[in-house]
């Protein structure tokens, strides 16, 4: 089965950089993806990756490495519209669903 | 707007009750994915439809059903409903079986009461 954890909160100053870490145990490694969710919102999605090392989208990185089963997403420059959940998924939940971590709520003070 | 629609955007029933929630996915995408989440357990895979069929079975109890159309719409079917119910229930869809680019629609928000 999957087993993904992720710490449940963390804090962190308008400007400034945060990095989330998320530990994964899958079955079968298809992938690592990292989506934000506003309160109450669907989930969107951020990144997705497949191969050791980061990826960088503009203010957003991911990273990966598969032998130690561990992924984090840095987040720079960060926006009080930043204060979100962050979930880290991997495929496996069913023939194609995803299995999602519980998320880390990020507050951004000023 | 995420071209995935969910709808109601909310829905307070009885214990006991029976519901539906509809989905439509994006233009062009056959695979259909609902989703619970709760305060305490997170997001939650339920199942997933491809093209009219049922493709994976996640976490759905037997009380919940879920069915996708011709027209590639989908219902999922909540029934004998308990107060544990009460979550915000996602669908999703994606243009192939296996492509994990999920948009989520904005969800329905069930309360039990």
């Amino acid at each position: 089965g999957q087993n993904i954890d992720q710490p449940t909160e963390m804090t962190a100053t308008e400007g400034a950089i945060v990095q989330i870490n998320c530990t994964y145990q899958t079955s079968g490694f298809n992938g690592l993806f990292w989506y934000q969710q506003h309160a109450g919102e669907a989930p969107t999605f951020l990144s997705y990756n497949v191969l050791d090392g980061l990826e960088e989208k503009g203010r957003f990185s991911s990273f990966l490495s598969r032998s130690k089963g561990y992924s984090y997403l840095l987040l720079k420059e960060l926006q009080m519209k930043d204060s979100a959940s962050y979930l880290c998924a991997v495929p496996g939940g069913g023939a194609d669903g995803l299995t999602f971590g519980k998320g880390t709520h990020l507050i951004i003070q000023p | 707007d995420s071209g995935v629609t969910q709808t109601p955007k909310h829905l307070i029933t009885a214990t006991g009750q029976r519901v539906t929630l509809r989905c439509s996915p994006r233009s062009g995408d056959l695979s259909v994915y609902w989703y619970q989440q709760s305060l305490d357990q997170g997001l939650q895979f339920l199942i997933q439809y491809y093209n009219g069929e049922e493709r994976a079975k996640g976490n759905i109890l037997e009380r919940f059903s879920a069915q996708q159309f011709p027209d590639l719409h989908s219902e999922l079917n909540l029934s004998s409903l308990e107060l544990g119910d009460s979550a915000l229930y996602f669908c999703a869809s994606s243009e192939t079986v296996t492509n994990y680019g999920y948009t989520f629609g904005s969800g329905t928000r069930l309360t039990v009461v």
